[in-house]
């Protein structure tokens, strides 16, 4: 079965830092990659989509990459701030599939 | 914006009750989601539907049934919950316009369950 990996379970940066998350897959071709924040007792939102055919999407400080060769997805934030703190769920569909299937999900904290 | 309400933040109940469990989008979305979410385990999904009346079970169906009777609710009901049914419940809509892996899920803010 798919297995979804996101590289660690919480991340610390210093705030104006990049924040590089990374999530990993096997055992699957997913024809569409999403990325959600989350932040404490509450749902998840959604940030960014890329598909198969796209190297990179942007949106405003946050940029992902998507490479099929390797199997990841690469999430940045650039200019990190404090208010970035929360955890950063991926979540990979194939064209066909009936339902998304998400990481576990990294927790980012943004020390000021 | 699109909204998605769920009936209780917080509900604590005892083994072998029946649990209901409400989610209602204000959007018109075709597709409805209900998962779970345990420290480690990430979001699953218990059952979807993407239209009223119809229901396809998820990843972890057992235990759980669901219902949706009009396009904008969608329930979920534990018909003798557990203790290993303590857990966050989340239920989530989408347009349905693009293919499941195209859409953007809309969540609602939670039920945080304990079965005591």
């Amino acid at each position: 079965s798919q297995k979804i990996e996101q590289n660690s379970e919480a991340l610390n940066i210093q705030e104006g830092k990049t924040a590089t998350l990374t999530c990993n897959y096997t055992n699957y071709s997913p024809a569409y990659l999403q990325w959600y924040r989350q932040d404490p007792g509450r749902g998840p939102v959604f940030l960014l989509l890329i598909r198969e055919n796209e190297k990179e999407k942007r949106k405003e400080r946050l940029k992902v990459t998507f490479d099929t060769t390797l199997k990841q997805s690469l999430f940045h934030i650039t200019a990190s701030q404090p208010a970035d703190s929360a955890t950063y769920l991926c979540a990979l569909a194939s064209g066909g599939a009936n339902n998304l299937f998400f990481g576990t999900g990294t927790r980012l904290t943004v020390i000021p | 914006d699109v909204k998605v309400t769920q009936s209780s933040r917080y509900l604590v109940k005892r083994t072998g009750e029946k649990v209901f469990l409400e989610c209602v989008q204000d959007m018109d979305h075709e597709n409805m989601f209900w998962y779970r979410q345990d420290p480690g385990l990430g979001l699953r999904l218990i059952y979807f539907s993407y239209d009223v009346k119809m229901k396809e079970k998820g990843d972890i169906p057992e235990g759980y049934s669901v219902s949706r009777e009009k396009k904008e609710r969608f329930s979920l009901i534990l018909e003798s919950a557990s203790t290993n049914q303590t857990s966050m419940y989340l239920c989530a809509s989408s347009a349905g316009l693009a293919g499941f892996g195209a859409d953007t899920q809309y969540f609602g803010p939670g039920t945080r369950l304990t079965v005591l």
